[in-house]
């Protein structure tokens, strides 16, 4: 079946301005995951959400970023102000609930901020 | 807190040699393990896990990795390489209870394949 899906792939912004990233889980996912990949922090985790449950939102590196998750399916990750620091590949995955089960990764959004 | 530590940050290899990319994780319970694999442009592909059981796994592409409990470590072999091989592989650890709290990476090693 499809994998996670993000959009867009590529998205270049100016400095200040607010953005949107969208992220598509496997059809059945209830839980939902947003990391940040940079290349002086690593692959961090960012939210989660797992189906109607208030989320996780420990890994939020600021009050500038916030997520969504309408229906229990797709996601939104906005990013307020945007800082040239937010520049990153934003990451989302999905997660069948259940013994052992496996985060599936989607292709990520390179963000850069100018 | 949880971490993982990849003590390598590149690797080169020539192609059909073995390899070795090494883990180490710090966790308070039985941890969850992961190993992903990353192209350039790409998203994270799993290439194997271990949750219990067997401590030798076996993944995707001929990729095998063998949990040491007495070592904390997870490290990740494969008996000969293929161009197609080079990438950037990330381990990951994850809380037993499924991963409500999102997973833990280390920093990546990345793997060249000379010919």
């Amino acid at each position: 079946g499809a994998g996670v899906s993000q959009s867009p792939s590529n998205k270049v912004t100016e400095k200040g301005k607010d953005v949107e990233l969208r992220c598509d889980p496997i059809s059945g996912h209830t839980a939902l995951y947003w990391y940040r990949q940079s290349l002086g922090q690593g692959l961090e985790f960012l939210i989660y959400f797992q189906g109607n449950s208030a989320p996780d939102k420990s890994g939020l590196p600021s009050d500038r970023f916030s997520a969504e998750r309408t229906g229990g399916s797709v996601s939104t990750l906005t990013i307020q102000r945007t800082q040239q620091e937010d520049s990153a590949v934003y990451l989302c995955a999905s997660r069948r609930v259940g013994y052992q089960e496996t985060q599936y990764f989607g292709p990520g959004t390179r963000l850069l901020v100018l | 807190a949880q971490s993982v530590t990849q003590p390598d940050i590149h690797i080169t290899v020539s192609e059909g040699a073995s390899l070795e990319l090494r883990c180490n994780y710090s966790y308070g319970a039985t941890p969850y393990l992961f190993w992903y694999v990353q192209s350039p442009g790409q998203g994270l592909q799993l290439l194997l896990k271990y949750f219990s059981g067997d401590t030798l796994v076996q993944g995707i592409k001929g990729f095998e990795a063998e949990f040491k409990r007495s070592q904390s470590s997870f490290n990740l072999r494969k008996p000969s390489v293929h161009w197609s091989d080079a990438a950037e592989y990330f381990c990951a650890v994850g809380p037993s209870g499924g991963g409500a709290d999102g997973l833990t990476f280390g920093k990546g090693t990345h793997l060249i394949i000379q010919p």
